[in-house]
């Protein structure tokens, strides 16, 4: 079946501009999480969704960032007024359900996004 | 601070040997941990966990050991192959509802034929 897929899966902008990263996760998984990975770093987490509500969202790490998911699928992240700092790989994973023991997250393979 | 350490950038071994990848932790309230290999252009792929109420698992060529008391985990690939070679991330479970995953800086394994 299919797995987690991303778009784009490169993304070169430049600063000051807006963009947005989709991800279309599993079908049937209700949760979905958004990653980041920096040059050098491990993966940092940004936000959770149940459904279409974000319970979690303690890693963003500013407003200039958010996150919005419909229909218990797609899952958009937005970066407005982006910045040098935000270039990365934005990862996206689902799994079939949160809080009942470990449930695999499956990752998709990710945008990277450089910010000029 | 980071949670999670593996203060091992990089590991080299040769075909047939063993590879242990090391990773540390800091809070004694995790109790989950993960194994995860990610190639170039590729998202992570889940590899093996461990609960904290045991000391090791095994899965095929991979082992993970736990050792509560030091707050430190391995895998242990034996023996250890080509494609084999990927980055490895260690990761603990943050409970609480999201069961959001804390990662480590990755080890970078190289498996020379």
């Amino acid at each position: 079946g299919a797995g987690v897929s991303q778009s784009p899966s490169n993304k070169v902008t430049e600063k000051g501009k807006d963009v947005e990263l989709r991800c279309d996760p599993i079908s049937g998984h209700t949760a979905l999480y958004w990653y980041r990975q920096s040059l050098g770093q491990g993966l940092e987490f940004l936000i959770y969704f149940q459904g279409n509500s974000a319970p979690d969202k303690s890693g963003l790490p500013s407003d200039r960032f958010s996150a919005e998911r419909t229909g218990g699928s797609v899952s958009t992240l937005t970066i407005q007024r982006t910045q040098q700092e935000d270039s990365a790989v934005y990862l996206c994973a689902s799994s079939l359900l949160a809080g009942a023991g470990y449930n695999e997250q499956f990752f998709g393979p990710g945008t990277r996004l450089t910010v000029l | 601070d980071q949670q999670v350490k593996q203060n091992s950038p990089s590991l080299s071994v040769q075909e047939g040997r063993i590879s242990i990848l090391n990773c540390d932790y800091t809070n004694s309230m995790f109790d989950y941990f993960l194994w995860y290999k990610k190639y170039p252009a590729e998202g992570p792929t889940f590899l093996i966990s461990i609960s904290s109420i045991k000391d090791k698992n095994e899965d095929g060529r991979f082992t993970v050991f736990l050792n509560k008391s030091a707050k430190h985990l391995s895998l242990h690939i034996v023996p250890s192959q080509p494609g084999d070679s990927a980055v490895y991330f260690c990761a603990v479970i943050y409970q609480g509802g999201s069961e959001k995953l804390v990662f480590g800086k990755g080890t970078k394994l190289t498996v020379n034929p």
